[in-house]
């Protein structure tokens, strides 16, 4: 079954760092997610993105975030320069479709530490 | 706005009985719902969703959920719990708008007696 990859699964790094972190979707989905997960908190919605734009953003996707899909099989998130605040588990998620029969199939999340 | 509420952070049940986790939403038209399960460490696995139809949706692992418009809510259930469904759940509704997000409740980890 397909399924939705990330890497790295850990990243630990030092605050004001630059991370990229990657995820593969699924080959013929065409909407692409972000969501983060606080340790203990709930899942939020980061941003999402279709036909190579952004369409959509929360408030916690400022500036220092960045999303690209570089060679139309990654989508990656970056994060410019890293914040204690930024360490959370990220998840990234894609679907076929919107609306009725647009679910979305999440990948296993990246953990990011930020020191 | 839209939201999703879960009222119970924690429920403890014993293998074998039964299960209901509650989830209640707020939403101005039919909303498009879903049940994720997480296993520790691990990412967000969808158990069924609601889209319209019949209001009794049936999803993997043997899980149910019903819809009840008259009440916003969105209950998960099982009628026999196995150790392995010790996870944490999470309802979640799909927003209407040009993103489809979801937006989740803040979960309920459910935690299986022997």
């Amino acid at each position: 079954e397909p399924e939705v990859t990330q890497t790295p699964s850990h990243q630990v790094t030092q605050m004001g760092q630059e991370v990229i972190l990657r995820c593969v979707p699924i080959s013929n989905h065409l909407y692409f997610y972000w969501y983060r997960q606080i340790l203990g908190q709930k899942v939020e919605f980061l941003v999402s993105f279709y036909n190579n734009e952004i369409s959509e953003k929360s408030e916690i996707f400022d500036d220092q975030f960045s999303v690209e899909r570089p060679d139309g099989s990654n989508f990656t998130l970056k994060i410019r320069s890293t914040k204690l605040e930024d360490s959370a588990m990220y998840f990234c998620a894609s679907s076929a479709d919107r609306g009725q029969g647009g679910e979305q199939y999440f990948g296993p999340g990246t953990r990011l530490t930020v020191t | 706005a839209q939201s999703v509420t879960q009222p119970d952070i924690h429920i403890t049940v014993s293998e074998g009985a039964s299960l209901e986790l509650r989830c209640n939403y707020s939403y101005g038209a039919t909303p498009y719902l879903f049940w994720y399960v997480q296993s520790p460490g691990q990412g967000l696995q969808l158990l069924l969703k609601y889209f319209s139809g019949d209001t009794l949706v049936q999803g993997i692992k043997g899980f149910e959920a019903e819809f009840k418009r008259s009440q916003s809510s969105f209950n998960l259930r099982k009628p026999s719990v196995h150790w392995s469904d010790a996870a944490e759940y999470f309802c979640a509704v799909g927003a209407m708008d040009s993103s489809y997000k979801l937006i989740f409740g803040s979960g309920t980890r459910l935690l299986v007696r022997p």
